[in-house]
């Protein structure tokens, strides 16, 4: 299992405020590794939606944000919009996994409506 | 701008052998800096990093799968590929390669793979 808990679902109206939480530990997140988060739309490969905490890539609208906070991180969507409805899901690095020195950890995602 | 495009059987047996390719074009998997990964998605699911290796080719694997997994580079193809043993029902899902630096920047469209006899 993920050693990065997301709420499985979240929902919000058409343009409203909608924020997802990713919870860590001092082994990830609360470690100062990096946290990027990534939207799936049904039926396609994830998509980069922010990386290093809080950079969008190119292209991304500047509806979502991200953050980071001791051992959390979260992303923010403000003025929800229909299109948004997807799967979203963290990720991090884990010092604590295998023996070698750590290992790459996806959130266990969060399913986002729009109402 | 990167692109992906996995290849490779979509029905495997259970206890033999999955094995992937990633074609990458748009750039060079030897270009220092990225790395190069394979992830899956069981359906219904989420997202599992099976491993992943360096421009380098140094390999990292995740412990649940280590035993089993091998991912190689093919630098005069500019692909990468990954081979799974010993599969299970539990191995069937959407595998999906990917590059970036430490994050998936550039994905393929992902692969179904059905282990099934």
């Amino acid at each position: 299992q993920s050693v990065l808990t997301q709420p499985p679902s979240v929902s919000g109206a058409p343009g409203q405020r909608v924020t997802i939480s990713c919870t860590g530990s001092s082994s990830n997140i609360g470690a100062g590794y990096n946290v990027h988060w990534y939207q799936q739309l049904p039926g396609t490969a994830p998509k980069l939606l922010i990386y290093v905490n809080n950079n969008r890539p190119s292209g991304v609208p500047d509806r979502f944000s991200g953050s980071k906070s001791g051992t959390s991180a979260s992303l923010a969507i403000t003025g929800l919009q229909a299109e948004d409805e997807a799967d979203y899901y963290c990720q991090s690095y884990d010092s604590s996994l295998g023996g070698s020195g750590g290992f790459y950890v996806f959130g266990t995602g969060t399913k986002v409506t729009v109402l | 701008q990167l692109q992906l495009q996995e290849s490779g059987s979509g029905l495997v047996k259970p206890s033999q052998t999955l094995s992937l390719t990633c074609a990458v074009s748009g750039g060079s998997i030897s270009s220092g800096g990225y790395s190069w990964y394979w992830i899956r998605q069981p359906p219904g699911k989420g997202l599992e990093w099976i491993g992943y290796i360096y421009h380098s080719g140094s390999t990292y694997y995740n412990p649940s799968l280590k035993s089993r997994v091998t991912i190689s580079l093919d630098r005069s193809k500019n692909q990468f590929s990954l081979k799974l043993s010993s599969v299970t029902a539990a191995d069937t899902a959407v595998y999906y390669c990917a590059g970036g630096e430490g994050r998936g920047d550039y994905w393929g469209q992902g692969t179904l793979v059905n282990v099934s006899s």
